[in-house]
């Protein structure tokens, strides 16, 4: 198994829909994760943390699930300028590396 | 504000050409710092990370080196450059022993290999 898994996409969405992106690991003892943004041809920017009970961003939600070792992305209201590849990220207790999976792909139509 | 500099933003260099990429970092002290790589529609490749001067971990056997000679300068190094070295290098910091921040990317640097 993978240590990370996403769908590659593209999540192609009109402008206003709610979308979702799951990402699973495979390693029990990951304890920090994140998501990040990137714009094509651009460097990959921190959009939010994702914390066990859950947060919330202005339109954008993550969930960690421990027990199922997924977390998720919600986005509702999509923008045109939502447009780009999302990056699930997580790192392990006593490690100093975060391990990126390769990105799910988001195409906001107008 | 912490700040990451990286340059430069496109390369281009010849097969067997040497490679001198450099990273620097302000506004903090003693940054875990890293170089990934992103091949053309992959994902990020992990290619060294440095938790202080000097140390230097390798992920990945290649052509490539990686040197810290100051706490905030970070480089990245080939003698002979292959046509598989072409893609985005990314340099980026963490703060040490808060993994739950996560990382800051630098611009990047395309190089591409002809």
């Amino acid at each position: 198994r993978k240590e990370v898994e996403q769908d590659p996409g593209p999540f192609n969405v009109p402008e206003g829909a709610t979308v979702a992106f799951n990402c699973t690991y495979s390693n029990s003892a990951s304890q920090s994760f994140f998501w990040y943004r990137q714009d094509c041809r651009k460097e990959p920017k921190l959009l939010m943390s994702v914390y066990s009970s859950g947060n919330e961003d202005g339109r954008f939600t993550a969930q960690l699930n421990r027990a199922s070792q997924y977390i998720s992305l919600l986005i509702r209201d999509s923008k045109l300028s939502d447009s780009a590849t999302y990056l699930c990220v997580f790192s392990t207790s006593g490690t100093y590396k975060y391990i990126f999976g390769t990105g799910t792909r988001l195409k906001v139509l107008a | 504000s912490q700040t990451i500099h990286q340059w430069p933003a496109t390369l281009v260099q010849p097969v067997g050409s040497p490679l001198s990429l450099e990273c620097t970092v302000e506004g903090t002290s003693n940054p875990n710092l890293y170089w990934y790589r992103q091949a053309a529609g992959r994902g990020l490749q992990l290619l060294f990370y440095s938790v202080g001067i000097g140390q230097i971990s390798s992920e990945v056997p290649q052509n490539l080196s990686a040197s810290r000679p100051q706490d905030r300068q970070f480089i990245l190094s080939s003698k002979k450059l292959l046509l598989s070295d072409s893609g985005f290098y990314l340099c980026a910091w963490s703060v040490r022993g808060a993994a739950h921040y996560g990382y800051t990317f630098g611009s990047g640097t395309r190089l591409t290999v002809v």
